[in-house]
């Protein structure tokens, strides 16, 4: 399986951009790199993803490498309420497609 | 609105026994998954199912079995044999290979299961 590799944690300030880095250096060609979070005793949610482009929604940027073997997921202000852990997966096209990879992720800490 | 709902929330076993959680998507989503998370761990993957009547083994099988007999539904039985199976147990559903790759997963809100 395709596997991720990412910082145990991370903290910010609130309302300061928050830069939370993840490296997939045997990325193959046909994976989506896919972005959740997992508030406390809660189950993951969908944050964002990407295959080549950078990406925008309402939650939040990613930003892909041109050779797409690491991303970053961008918080533009970061609030209390992203305070989470964050995880960052591959998820491929033939083998792997039903196996998303989940490590252990980042645990964002948001201090007011 | 739509969405994956577990029962319960949380739930205690004794030592021995058999339980079974609760999994049901109203998404029409195809494919469906079973995850356990130990504290301070990433998610592992014990079951999932891409169609009804079918569902294969994930990396931490033993201990488990599923069944898949509607769309909607998939629940995941706690056997006496899993050595420990004090753990959050989260649900996830999401459309199948053969119609897009660009779709992630939608997580029930998961059952914390205790062995006492």
């Amino acid at each position: 399986d395709a596997k991720t590799t990412q910082p145990n944690s991370m903290e910010s300030n609130e309302e300061e951009p928050v830069h939370l880095p993840c490296n997939h250096s045997t990325i193959s060609g046909t994976d989506y790199i896919h972005w959740y979070r997992q508030l406390p005793s809660q189950g993951p949610e969908y944050v964002i993803h990407g295959l080549t482009s950078n990406v925008n929604n309402r939650m939040a940027s990613l930003a892909i490498a041109e050779d797409r073997k690491s991303s970053t997921l961008i918080l533009h202000r970061a609030t209390l309420r992203d305070a989470a852990v964050y995880y960052c997966i591959l998820r491929g096209v033939l083998n792997n497609f039903n196996k998303f990879y989940f490590g252990s992720g980042t645990k964002l800490n948001v201090k007011p | 609105d739509g969405g994956i709902t577990q029962s319960p929330k949380y739930l205690f076993r004794k030592e021995g026994q058999n339980v079974t959680l609760s999994c049901e998507q109203n998404l029409n989503h195809d494919a469906m998954y079973w995850y356990r998370q130990d504290p301070g761990q990433g998610l592992r993957l014990i079951y999932y199912s891409q169609i009804v009547n079918d569902f294969q083994k994930g990396d931490i099988a033993e201990g488990y079995s599923v069944s898949r007999e509607k769309k909607e539904s998939f629940p995941l039985t706690v056997t006496s044999a899993q050595k420990n199976p004090t753990a959050f147990y989260l649900c996830a559903s999401s459309v199948r290979r053969d119609r897009t790759v660009n779709y992630g997963y939608t997580f029930g809100s998961g059952t914390r299961l205790t062995v006492v």
